[in-house]
């Protein structure tokens, strides 16, 4: 399967400041990554939707110039969590799709989508 | 409202004791139904994606079915390595995955 790298894994910051979580597709080319929130004994939960070399899109109730999402090429995309809190605490956790064959007939692309091992966020 | 309910909320079984864990949906143009396995402090391990009713997909110990409402993942002669969580989810016409709350399984030796 495909291989989806992050890092760093574990991070501890100040209120206040700022972190870039690193999220790389190691053998495959992601035109598109997912960000996704983890709180524990929680499932997970969509932040924002990139595409590679265009704005991300975000899900309702996440603030964009609060986590800011860079998807600069084909293998990496960046969340950098801004002005920190306590709040923000959370295991963030990215995943990239990987296009698979075209369904004959069909007006959609099969495709997986692969995550990567996360990032445990705490925030002092 | 694309919705993704899974059941039980944890399960615990015996080395060998063979069992399915449940996961029901509602979704608008289902574009892939998806389980993963996640280890303690990890990413979601990808596992099967079933796409139409009828399906089946086979890897080692586990077994995934879909039809029109829900998906089973059998688990056959689990073994204590098998322990984690389980998670379902659903993709529609959104194109977004959207999860269920998972079922925590504990495999005892």
């Amino acid at each position: 399967g495909a291989v989806v790298s992050q890092h760093p894994s574990w991070v501890i910051c100040k209120s206040g400041t700022s972190v870039k979580i690193e999220c790389r597709s190691l053998d495959f080319q992601a035109t598109t990554m997912f960000w996704y929130r983890q709180f524990p004994k929680q499932s997970l939960m969509l932040m924002a939707t990139s595409n590679e070399g265009s704005k991300a899109t975000y899900e309702q109730g996440v603030e964009k110039d609060k986590f800011l999402i860079n998807h600069a090429s084909l293998t990496l995309s960046t969340l950098t969590v801004t002005s920190a809190h306590p709040e923000d605490s959370s295991f963030y956790i990215c995943s990239a799709r990987d296009h698979g064959q075209g369904l004959a007939g069909g007006s959609f692309t099969l495709y997986e989508q692969y995550f990567g091992p996360g990032t445990r966020l705490t925030v002092t | 409202e694309d919705q993704v309910t899974q059941s039980p909320e944890a399960l615990r079984l015996q080395e060998g004791e063979s069992s399915s864990l449940n996961c029901s949906y509602t979704v608008s143009g289902l574009r892939g139904l998806f389980w993963y396995r996640q280890d303690p402090g990890k990413g979601p391990e990808f596992l099967f994606t079933l796409y139409s009713a009828g399906e089946e997909k086979e890897k080692e110990r586990l077994k995934a079915t879909l039809t029109k409402k829900e998906s089973f993942l059998h688990i056959t002669a689990p073994k204590p390595e098998d322990s984690a969580t389980y998670l379902c989810a659903v993709r529609g016409a959104t194109n977004k995955l959207i999860f269920g709350t998972g079922t925590l399984l504990a495999v005892q030796p």
